[in-house]
C-alpha cells in the first residue's frame, strides 16, 4: 500500500507570495493533519481534517489555511509569505476519527526568500 | 498545557552500545505516547507507541514503557547499529479523539562504527 505522498517536495517562493501544498493520504485513511517543522520551533501542529471538516487547529495565524476534498486529499495554503514560514511542512494521515496513530509523508521543504 | 521534554542531543554512541533517550511529559488527561524517528531528508516514521499506563511499546529492538507515576516514556535499545543514526522524537496525544501531536524537541543519535 502506498504511503502518504506530498507534492511538491521542494518549493522556493518570495515574501508576499502565496503557496499551496498538497497531501494524498494512505488509501482508506480519512483523517489528514498538517505540521510545521522548523529548527527554532520544532514540530508544531497546524490543523486536522476529517471528512472534509476541520476538526482541530493549532496556534497559527489566519494566513495558514487548509481544506480536504471528498477523496480525503488535502491542501494547505499560506498567503502573504514571510521569511519565518520557511520550514518543512509535514502531512500525516490516520485511518479514522478515533485512531491515534498517524503516518507521515516525506514533507514539502518551503524556502521563502 | 501539554508538553514533552526530551534530553538534549546529540547522543553519540559506538555500535552495539546501550541506548537510553529520556522523555518526560506534562498533560491534562490520559495521553497516548509515541516515539517517532526521522532519518536525514525524510519525514517521520512511527517507531512505537503506548496508550495506557504500564504499557510497553516495542519495535525493531527499541522499547519504551509508559510510566504514569514518573510521567516518563524513555526510549531504550540494547545494542545500537550505525543504521539507527537519526533524530528521535517523543510525542503525545490526548485520549479525546483529537490527534494533534505534541512533540518534544528531538534527540539526534549518532552511532559510530
Amino acid at each position: 500500500k502506498a504511503g502518504v505522498t506530498q507534492t511538491p517536495r521542494y518549493l522556493i517562493k518570495t515574501r508576499g507570495q502565496q503557496v499551496t501544498l498538497s497531501c494524498s493520504p494512505i488509501s482508506g485513511h480519512r483523517s489528514v493533519s498538517w505540521y510545521q517543522q522548523t529548527p527554532g520551533q520544532g514540530l508544531q501542529f497546524l490543523f486536522e481534517y476529517f471528512s472534509e471538516t476541520q476538526r482541530n487547529k493549532g496556534n497559527f495565524p489566519g494566513r495558514f489555511s487548509g481544506r480536504q476534498f471528498s477523496n480525503s486529499r488535502s491542501e494547505m495554503n499560506v498567503s502573504t509569505l514571510e521569511l519565518g514560514d520557511s520550514a518543512l511542512y509535514l502531512c500525516a494521515s490516520s485511518l479514522a476519527a478515533n485512531t491515534d496513530t498517524q503516518y507521515f509523508g516525506p514533507g514539502t521543504r518551503l524556502t521563502v526568500l | 498545557g501539554n508538553s514533552v521534554t526530551q534530553m538534549e542531543g546529540p547522543v553519540t554512541l559506538s555500535e552495539e552500545a546501550f541506548l537510553t533517550i529520556n522523555c518526560t511529559y506534562t498533560a491534562t488527561g490520559y495521553p497516548s505516547l509515541f516515539w517517532y524517528v526521522q532519518y536525514p531528508g525524510e519525514g517521520l516514521q512511527l517507531l512505537l507507541k503506548a496508550t495506557k499506563a504500564d504499557d510497553k511499546g516495542s519495535n525493531k529492538g527499541f522499547e519504551a514503557t509508559y510510566r504514569k507515576e514518573t510521567t516518563s516514556f524513555h526510549l531504550e535499545k540494547g545494542s545500537v547499529q550505525v543504521s539507527d543514526s537519526a533524530v528521535y522524537f517523543c510525542a503525545l496525544t490526548l485520549d479525546t479523539g483529537r490527534r494533534a501531536l505534541t512533540f518534544g524537541s528531538g534527540t539526534r543519535l549518532q552511532v559510530q562504527p
